[in-house]
């Protein structure tokens, strides 16, 4: 399996721009996980999906951030519009069922908003 | 969940063993202990987890105690490419949210 992949790598963008960062899980996995990492704050979870839907959205920062799962194989994380605050390394997860089970990262999405 | 907490940094020299300490003194008895760590900028990586025993893979050893209140993770012999932040995680076994504090930060030296 090719592990989870997110793409863009990059993105650099302008201020008040729609930015859109999306996200393939692992084949067969039902959760999904959309972390955001900065220097000041650390790793933080923004949202999870189970079985495609929104269980947890709690950690969103605002209104400007939306999080999509249409299918099992495909997610996506809206900044809409973007701020020079939202640069950060965006991070997809997944992971399969439930119980001891681990989540595996994607290699992240980094974001640059001028 | 439970909270743990970390040492900061940590430095261990190429070819030793590795041992990073976790305190969780306010886990309760359904909550697994995980390790992650993140080379640079990617993605964070599973390394291991375990409830009650001690548990080995390919990567590490993970000791709890008795009591559950602490963990080590051992890399038995650590290599440069070791050098990492390494994050202990406290989580419920019904499957839902990993929460990373800040980690050790892992140097290993030549």
């Amino acid at each position: 399996d090719a592990g989870v992949i997110q793409s863009p790598r990059h993105e650099v963008t302008e201020m008040g721009q729609e930015v859109t960062l999306r996200c393939k899980p692992i084949s067969g996995h039902d959760y999904l996980f959309w972390y955001r990492q900065t220097m000041m704050r650390g790793l933080e979870l923004l949202i999870y999906f189970n079985n495609n839907v929104p269980i947890d959205d709690s950690g969103m920062p605002e209104d400007r951030f939306s999080a999509k799962m249409p299918n099992a194989s495909f997610s996506t994380l809206k900044i809409q519009p973007s701020e020079p605050r939202d640069s950060a390394v965006y991070f997809c997860a997944s992971g399969a069922g439930t119980g001891n089970v681990a989540a595996f990262f994607g290699q992240g999405t980094r974001l640059t908003v001028v | 969940d439970a909270k743990t907490t970390q040492p900061p940094s940590m430095d261990c020299a190429e070819g030793r063993a590795a041992n990073l300490p976790c305190n969780h003194s306010t886990i309760s008895g359904n909550e697994y202990v995980y390790w992650y760590r993140q080379i640079h900028s990617q993605g964070p990586q599973y390394i291991i987890h375990g409830l009650k025993n001690n548990e080995t893979n390919e990567m590490a050893s993970l000791i709890i105690t008795e009591d559950r209140k602490s963990s080590t993770l051992i890399l038995p012999h650590a290599t440069l490419r070791d050098t990492a932040v390494y994050y202990c995680i406290v989580r419920l076994y019904n499957f839902n949210k990993f929460y990373f504090g800040s980690g050790t930060k892992l140097n290993v030296k030549p």
